[in-house]
């Protein structure tokens, strides 16, 4: 079945830039998502259709995807960014959706 | 307030079946999909499937699929996720969560979980 890869760990120091890939081969036909999950807690959706920001959610977090990769900003990382952070996509035909394998981020 | 709030921590036999739910409220039910997934200790998010409760369209992942059944109550706005037959490799924290578009598209992020349900199987 389809499979969205990221890079297990990404270590930044606060107020510096953090970005996190998601490679997977129909990103060029599907939007990604990206959820942020902090241990004990629901994961919470962050980005929505590549690029888009939910209300509440802060600027400092940004998406873009460009072929068959997505990719999550953290610009100006704060202590509390540090997190899980998953992308969220389709299959080729949209039929099912599945999760990236995950990225620890830790703030240095 | 839109929520989901889930059923309790259960604790099964492998073997055994289980129902868990997920009561929505604060929203029309029936006109956003909802869907659930799973994270087994320690590791990630697993997308196992999802359903459109006006007209009970259910989509799984190949990965569950034939593994669980989705389904869903538009009467009392409950979704469900159900075993026939529980192993342990099923011991994990299952959440619910809507999508957020309303209508009958899935292309929209997961805007509401619920606050997940651990499930342990054990002999």
């Amino acid at each position: 079945s389809y499979e969205m890869t990221q890079p297990p760990s990404v270590s930044v120091s606060p107020g510096q830039t953090a970005r996190i890939t998601c490679s997977g081969d129909a990103l060029p036909k599907q939007y990604a998502y990206w959820y942020q999950q902090k241990p004990g807690q629901a994961p919470i959706l962050i980005i929505y259709k590549d690029t888009q920001r939910p209300s509440g959610i802060p600027e400092r977090f940004s998406g873009s995807s460009s072929g068959t990769t997505a990719t999550l900003t953290i610009s100006g990382v704060q202590a509390e960014d540090e997190a899980d952070y998953y992308c969220q996509s389709a299959e080729n035909r949209g039929t099912y959706r599945v999760f990236g394998s995950g990225t620890k981020v830790t703030v240095l | 307030e839109v929520q989901l709030v889930q059923s309790g921590a259960e604790v099964k036999k492998p073997g055994e079946s289980l129902k868990i739910s997920c009561k929505a409220s604060g929203y029309n039910f029936a006109t956003h999909w909802i869907g659930w997934v799973r994270q087994m200790p320690g590791k990630g998010l697993e997308w196992m499937g999802i359903l459109y409760p006006a007209d009970s369209d259910t989509k799984y992942s190949p990965s569950f699929e034939g593994q669980v059944t989705i389904s869903a109550d538009k009467s009392i706005t409950t979704a469900y996720l159900q075993w026939n037959s529980l192993k342990a490799s099923d011991t994990a924290i299952y959440f619910c969560a809507r999508q957020a578009a309303e209508g009958g598209t899935m292309e929209s992020g997961m805007d509401v979980w619920g606050q997940g349900t651990t499930v342990t199987v054990s002999s």
